[in-house]
């Protein structure tokens, strides 16, 4: 399988936890998103990097959320201290410079209790 | 700020047109996108519009007027199956992150 992989699918944790998701794009994509989404809306931005950059982060983002990708390969979005609050869908999409089309992954969900 | 609207809900049948609206007002442009989500799954990409006018790919269509931050998408020919949410993403400017819509669920009834 060659698109967009995602883990873990599904994760459920205790209020104040920390909780790390990972996310492998397509091999030759060098732009990588992460979205938050929750039931019935469409997906809120979170960060994006090109390469190994982090190039934006949503002003919305607390400074619980931190995201890395070190080799400008696979990405890791970490919560800390999770919040009731950030139960949602965490999806991660990947693109070619040039392209605006986005291949999404299939996501992660968090259960925050 | 960046603002997109779409309808929330709406129904159609098996073998209608059905045209679904988007509005936008971002700090700038530079594409219009719409993706397909089936429940429980990840959005796909289904058009993508940077200039005025109406693209076409099989029984979809969307067009984009960028003067009245305006675009459709429209689904002829409807199937089961088009059951899902459609959601309009704007690219507001070249290497910028993209805004997305609340997205419209589209039911499609027999």
């Amino acid at each position: 399988d060659t698109g967009v992989s995602q883990n873990p699918r599904h994760k459920i944790t205790k209020r104040g936890q920390n909780v790390t998701f990972r996310c492998d794009p397509i091999s030759e994509h060098n732009r990588l998103y992460w979205y938050r989404q929750t039931l019935g809306q469409g997906p809120e931005f979170l960060t994006y990097f090109q390469n190994e950059a982090q190039l934006e982060k949503s002003r919305l983002l607390s400074d619980r959320f931190s995201a890395e990708r070190p080799k400008g390969s696979f990405s890791t979005l970490e919560i800390q201290r999770t919040e009731q609050g950030d139960s949602a869908m965490y999806l991660c999409a990947s693109s070619i410079q040039n392209t605006g089309e986005l291949f999404f992954g299939e996501g992660s969900r968090l259960t925050v209790l | 700020g960046q603002n997109i609207d779409q309808p929330t809900e709406m129904t159609a049948t098996e073998g209608a047109i059905v045209q679904i609206n988007c509005t936008y007002q971002t700090s700038g442009f530079n594409g219009l996108f719409w993706y397909q989500q089936h429940a429980g799954e990840a959005p796909t990409f289904l058009s993508y519009n940077v200039l005025d006018g109406l693209e076409e790919k099989g029984r979809f269509s969307s067009f984009l007027s960028r003067s009245k931050g305006y675009s459709y998408l429209l689904l002829k020919e409807l199937q089961m199956k088009d059951s899902a949410s459609y959601l309009c993403a704007v690219r507001p400017n070249y290497g910028q992150n993209f805004v997305f819509g609340p997205g419209t669920r589209l039911s499609v009834l027999p």
